[in-house]
């Protein structure tokens, strides 16, 4: 079976310092691994997914993200923070089996101050 | 291209009542999936639909129901309602093999079960 943790359900930066935002995952198989953000009242968007290739992967509005096989992580990152990045951001896993189930974390609240 | 559209946005019913949560999938998608996400907790796999058919269904009993039309839109019904049904419901779209591509997420009906 497939899960995910986020270390941190609240995390608090900067306006301008690195975010990084964890997310560890078991899976018996490779992973395919999300990052999705969701604004409060909207539904989740995607910002960056590993597949296969290369490890390190780039999302939309500056994120990236790493997977690192040997910790089972898929940590999420951006230099320099926006407050317009303030959402709830979401790790998900999927094997990729019949019915294509995602398995999420239950979510980080990243908050940005000025 | 339009993304993907759920109506109503918001629903008060009745424990015991019925309710049919609608989807329009984004154009070009053959799969949809619905999740249910609980205050504070990440989304739940509720099944997923392609080609008309039941492809795969997370830990929900069969209360929960659904349908996709050849159009590739989708309902949510969900019969005898409790109070624990009360959650956002997302219904998302995708190409296949889902993986590849990831989810596009609606913006969710918020049911409220009183």
């Amino acid at each position: 079976a497939q899960s995910v943790t986020q270390l941190g359900s609240h995390v608090s930066v900067s306006e301008g310092a690195l975010v990084l935002l964890r997310c560890n995952y078991s899976s018996s198989v490779p992973p395919y691994l999300f990052w999705y953000v969701q604004y409060p009242n909207q539904g989740l968007q995607l910002l960056l997914k590993y597949t296969t290739g290369a490890t390190l992967v780039k999302g939309i509005n500056g994120f990236e993200a790493e997977f690192k096989k040997s910790e089972t992580s898929f940590h999420l990152t951006k230099p320099s923070a926006h407050m317009s990045d303030a959402a709830e951001y979401f790790c998900a896993v999927s094997d990729g089996a019949t019915g294509n189930q995602f398995y999420f974390g239950t979510g980080t609240s990243l908050t940005v101050i000025p | 291209e339009t993304g993907v559209t759920q109506s109503p946005t918001h629903l008060i019913k009745t424990r015991g009542q019925q309710v049919t949560l609608r989807c329009s999938s984004q154009s070009g998608h053959n799969t949809v999936s619905w999740y249910q996400q609980a205050l504070g907790q990440g989304p739940q796999f509720i099944f997923q639909y392609y080609r008309e058919e039941e492809n795969g269904r997370g830990n929900f009993p069969p209360r929960f129901s659904g349908l996709q039309f050849p159009n590739y839109s989708s309902e949510l019904n969900v019969n005898a309602l409790e109070l624990d049904d009360s959650a956002l419901y997302l219904c998302a779209s995708s190409l296949v093999p889902v993986e590849s591509y990831g989810y596009t997420f609606g913006s969710g009906t918020r049911l409220t079960v009183v």
